[in-house]
């Protein structure tokens, strides 16, 4: 069975500082995506990034970045110099190559205070 | 950048009525998806739809829910006497083929049944 757990339910800074989202997934297929939604207060899901199990690269995308490892099926997110604009609920979501669907994690809301 | 459109925004409907959720997926894609999130919580699977039938379904799509693609843009959710927990944001989904993960999803439709 597939699953995806965000332990952080919730998490507040400052503005400036640096953030990491944890995501921990668990699956026993050699060949799937994950990725990482940002949910703004007005509901959307927003695509941030997809990755997939071949490629452990980590990458970075202006202030945000991310750190795949298959060794602790792991794949988290760190915001650099957060913003209050950061403020969302972010998902970690998991999906298999042959059936498409999402598992999602629970989310980790983030406050960044100014 | 093609996008996955959902009608309405917000739906306010009495308990026990019917009602239909719109999407229109992206024109050349091929698997369709419907996931829910109760206020709060995660995003979860609804339902796939491939070739003009349901592909998967979650224990969640009993039969008060039904999907339909009634003409070439269109596929709708349809809730046939609706429950107060059935009160959520339902998102929609789109993908081209297996191994290319429905990783964008339409705005969704705030769902409010009273």
């Amino acid at each position: 069975a597939q699953k995806v757990t965000q332990a952080q339910t919730e998490i507040s800074v400052v503005e400036k500082e640096d953030v990491t989202l944890d995501c921990v997934y668990e699956t026993r297929d050699t060949t799937y995506y994950l990725f990482w939604y940002k949910q703004p207060p007005s509901g959307e899901l927003v695509f941030l990034i997809r990755r997939n199990s071949f490629d452990e690269q980590n990458e970075i995308s202006g202030r945000y970045s991310w750190n795949f490892q298959k060794s602790t099926s792991s794949f988290n997110f760190t915001i650099t110099a957060s913003q209050v604009v950061d403020s969302a609920v972010y998902f970690c979501a998991l999906s298999l190559y042959n059936f498409n669907k999402f598992y999602f994690g629970s989310g980790t809301k983030l406050n960044v205070k100014p | 950048e093609p996008e996955v459109t959902q009608t309405p925004s917000h739906q306010v409907t009495q308990m026990g009525q019917e009602v239909i959720l719109r999407c229109v997926p992206i024109s050349n894609h091929l698997y369709f998806y419907w996931y829910r999130q109760i206020l709060g919580q995660k995003v979860e699977f609804l339902v796939s739809f491939y070739n003009n039938e349901i592909s998967e379904k979650s224990e969640i799509f009993d039969d008060q829910f039904s999907v339909e693609r009634p003409d070439g843009s269109n596929f709708t959710l349809k809730i046939r006497s609706t429950k107060l927990e059935d009160s959520a944001m339902y998102f929609c989904a789109s993908s081209e083929a297996l191994g290319y993960p429905a990783q964008y999803f339409g705005p969704g439709t705030r769902l409010l049944v009273l």
